[in-house]
C-alpha cells in the first residue's frame, strides 16, 4: 500500500517549535486535503487537523497545519510535555480510491 | 457525546474468520460514513475500509480486498468487519472510527480498539 513519507522522529525542548513534514504525490496530497492525527502512547488516534489547516473543537491553537503542492506540514509551537506522541498525516488517494496514512513521526520533548 | 465501542477481537488460526463489531451512539449514525483502521504491534496506522452512511458505497485497502467485508446496520447503529482467510499479517489492533464527512475528510471519533491475533 502506498504511503505518505514522514521523518521518523522529531524533538525539541519545552516551549520550542517543532515541524513535521509529509510528502506525497499528485494523486494524494496534490489532489486532496490532508489530515493529521495525534496518537498518545497506548491510546486511540485523535484527529488534530483536517482540511489541511482546520482544527477540530478543543485542539489548542499551538497546533497548525499547512499544505503546498504535494507536501504538507504540521507545526507545534510552545511544545509541552503532553505533546510527546506519534503524529500521522493522511489523505485520500485518488489512484487507489482509498485512504493512506503517513509513516508516522515520533515527537520527543527533551 | 459520540461513543464508539469496538468488539469481537480475539485469537484465530491462519485461514480462519472473525467478525468485528462497532456500536455507535451520540450522533445521527446513518448520516456518517464509518471506517476501520488497524495498527500492527509496534507499527503505524493502516486504513482498512470505509462505508458510506447509507451503506451503498464501500472502499477497501488492497491488502484486504476480497477477504474483508465491511457492512452496517443503521437500525442498530452498528458497523461490522467480516474478516475471512486471515493471515499472520492481519494481526493488529482494529479501530472503528467515524468519518467527519466525505471519505477523505478525516476521522473525528475513534473506538478504543479490539485486538486480533492470527496464529500461524
Amino acid at each position: 500500500q502506498s504511503v505518505l513519507t514522514q521523518p521518523p522522529s522529531a524533538s525539541a525542548t519545552p516551549g520550542q517549535r517543532v515541524t513535521i513534514s509529509c510528502s506525497g504525490s499528485n494523486s494524494k496530497i496534490g489532489s486532496n486535503t490532508v489530515n493529521w492525527y495525534q496518537q498518545l502512547p497506548g491510546t486511540a488516534p485523535k484527529l488534530l487537523i483536517y482540511s489541511n489547516k482546520q482544527r477540530p473543537s478543543g485542539v489548542p491553537d499551538r497546533f497548525s497545519g499547512s499544505k503546498s503542492g504535494t507536501s504538507a506540514s504540521l507545526a507545534i509551537s510552545g511544545l509541552q510535555s503532553e505533546d510527546e506522541a506519534d503524529y500521522y498525516c493522511a489523505a485520500w488517494d485518488d489512484s487507489l480510491n482509498g485512504y493512506v496514512f503517513g509513516t508516522g513521526t515520533k515527537v520527543t520533548v527533551l | 457525546e459520540v461513543q464508539l465501542l469496538d468488539s469481537g477481537g480475539g485469537l484465530v488460526q491462519r485461514g480462519g474468520s472473525l467478525r468485528l463489531s462497532c456500536a455507535a451512539s451520540g450522533f445521527t449514525f446513518r448520516s456518517y460514513g464509518m471506517t476501520w483502521v488497524r495498527q500492527a504491534p509496534g507499527k503505524g496506522l493502516e486504513w482498512v475500509a470505509t462505508i458510506s452512511g447509507n451503506g451503498g458505497s464501500t472502499y477497501y485497502a488492497d491488502s484486504v480486498k476480497g477477504r474483508f467485508t465491511m457492512s452496517r446496520d443503521n437500525s442498530e447503529n452498528k458497523v461490522y468487519l467480516q474478516m475471512n482467510s486471515l493471515r499472520a499479517e492481519d494481526t493488529a489492533v482494529y479501530f472503528c472510527a467515524k468519518c467527519r464527512s466525505a471519505p477523505g475528510s478525516g476521522f473525528d471519533s475513534w473506538g478504543q480498539g479490539t485486538l486480533v491475533s492470527v496464529s500461524s
